[in-house]
């Protein structure tokens, strides 16, 4: 079947400091990648998107590569700030027009 | 342009209850699908809407049902409520079909207390 794992959170980080948030995937042909983000008391945003391999997403500073050979997609921001402190969730889509697998969630709380 | 937007925000309701929520999708989106987060969890899929039929659904009872209506906005009923509903309701709106790659516009969601 298809399904997301992510790293275990809670994530606490210093102001400046490299971010990772780990995310594999299981799932059968290619699927789009997604890394959505939700604020305390919001809905989800999307924060950004591949729909191939070795394709590389980016927004806001974060990044993320789509890894077939690997089944990742993790997500990296150099330097972090107290305004990132948020949920994360890593998803996947088979196809267009279906539904949306999503992990758990990493919280990430950065201190300044 | 307004987004995703779901009424109410948040709603208690008592075991054996019937609730009703609503999403008016994003301008131009003609699917929309429901999720429910439950705390420290990520959503899971209930079901999707578009042209006004259910074309896909989770692994959620028969108590979790559904309408699309003309103008593509959407309701989310469920029956018999019990405890283990208490959630945040998801509803995600996107072009469907003819949209590409299917990028889901999430709303802030209704926090259903279930007591």
């Amino acid at each position: 079947g298809n399904s997301v794992t992510q790293m275990e959170g809670p994530v606490t980080l210093s102001e400046e400091a490299f971010l990772t948030i780990n995310c594999t995937y299981t799932a059968t042909g290619y699927p789009s990648l997604f890394w959505y983000v939700q604020y305390p008391g919001e809905g989800l945003q999307l924060l950004l998107k591949a729909t191939k391999a070795d394709d590389k997403g980016s927004n806001k500073g974060f990044e993320a590569t789509y890894r077939k050979e690997t089944t990742s997609f993790h997500l990296e921001k150099g330097s972090v700030q107290v305004s990132d402190s948020a949920v994360y969730f890593c998803a996947l889509s088979k196809n267009t027009g279906n539904q949306f697998y999503f992990g758990t969630g990493t919280s990430l709380t950065v201190i300044p | 342009d307004a987004g995703v937007t779901q009424s109410p925000t948040h709603l208690i309701k008592t075991r054996g209850q019937q609730v009703t929520l609503r999403c008016s999708p994003k301008s131009g989106h003609d699917t929309v699908s429901w999720y429910q987060q439950a705390l420290g969890q990520g959503p899971q899929f209930i079901f999707q809407y578009y042209e006004e039929e259910e074309r896909q659904r989770g692994n959620f009872p028969d108590r979790f049902s559904g309408h699309q209506f003309p103008n593509y906005s959407s309701e989310l009923n469920v029956n018999a409520l019990l405890l283990g509903d208490s959630a945040l309701y998801l509803c995600a709106s996107s072009l469907g079909l003819a949209g590409g790659v299917d990028i889901q516009y999430f709303g802030a969601g209704t926090r259903l207390s279930v007591l």
